[in-house]
């Protein structure tokens, strides 16, 4: 099972970048990566998923370095709409998601 | 919308009671998982069907129980209920089996709230 190491939370000002980090040091090498959204009392959202390198969708970057044991999600430009909880997911064995306590993400006017 | 539809959206009943828990499917999706998720807790992997099979389980406890029907439907049963039962129920679903070669993308309902009085 790729573990994954996130912070609990992270505070943030409208209108800036935000990175989040996710760390997964036994992350197999089948094994993608994937970041979901969740808003309070609703289901997660997918968000963005990569393999390697970097991925851009409308609306975040995921950088993947080389050595795949850590991966950052960017979010440019956050608003208050953006104050979520952020899971990072990596692989799904024996057909599972597992999520973990994600980061908590508070964005202030 | 996430095409995944769950009812009821709230439920309220006594302990010792029994419950069943409904998830319809996006259109196409053949997996279907559940996750239970208490008041500020992360989601907790119940169990995964794949199309009608169980495929895996998770932190499922033995008073809980599922199936997926042969429209691909899929029902959790909650019997027994304990105030620590009290939690967001999850649905999602996906086109395929996770593990078979690179990740898809998991789609997930809006959730039961189930409160045990």
């Amino acid at each position: 099972l790729a573990k994954t190491t996130q912070p609990i939370s992270m505070d943030s000002y409208e209108g800036q970048e935000v990175n989040i980090t996710c760390s997964h040091n036994n992350i197999a090498t089948n094994d993608y990566i994937t970041w979901y959204q969740q808003f309070p009392s609703q289901g997660p959202r997918f968000i963005i998923q990569g393999y390697k390198t970097k991925v851009t969708n409308e609306v975040a970057s995921l950088f993947i370095p080389a050595d795949r044991k850590s991966s950052t999600l960017s979010l440019p430009r956050v608003s208050l709409s953006d104050t979520a909880v952020y899971y990072c997911l990596v692989g799904e064995p024996l057909n599972k998601f597992y999520f973990g306590s994600g980061t908590k993400l508070n964005v202030k006017p | 919308d996430s095409g995944v539809t769950q009812t009821p959206k709230h439920l309220i009943t006594a302990t010792g009671q029994r419950v069943t828990l409904r998830c319809s499917p996006r259109s196409g999706d053949l997996s279907v998982y559940w996750y239970q998720q208490s008041l500020d807790q992360g989601l907790q992997f119940l169990i995964h069907y794949y199309n009608g099979e169980e495929r895996a389980k998770g932190n499922i406890l033995e008073r809980f129980s599922a199936q997926q029907f042969p429209d691909l439907h899929s029902e959790l049963n909650l019997s027994s209920l304990e105030l620590g039962d009290s939690a967001l129920y999850f649905c999602a679903s996906s086109v395929e089996p996770q593990g078979f070669g690179g990740n898809t993308e998991a789609f997930f309902g809006q959730g039961t709230r189930l409160t045990v009085v």
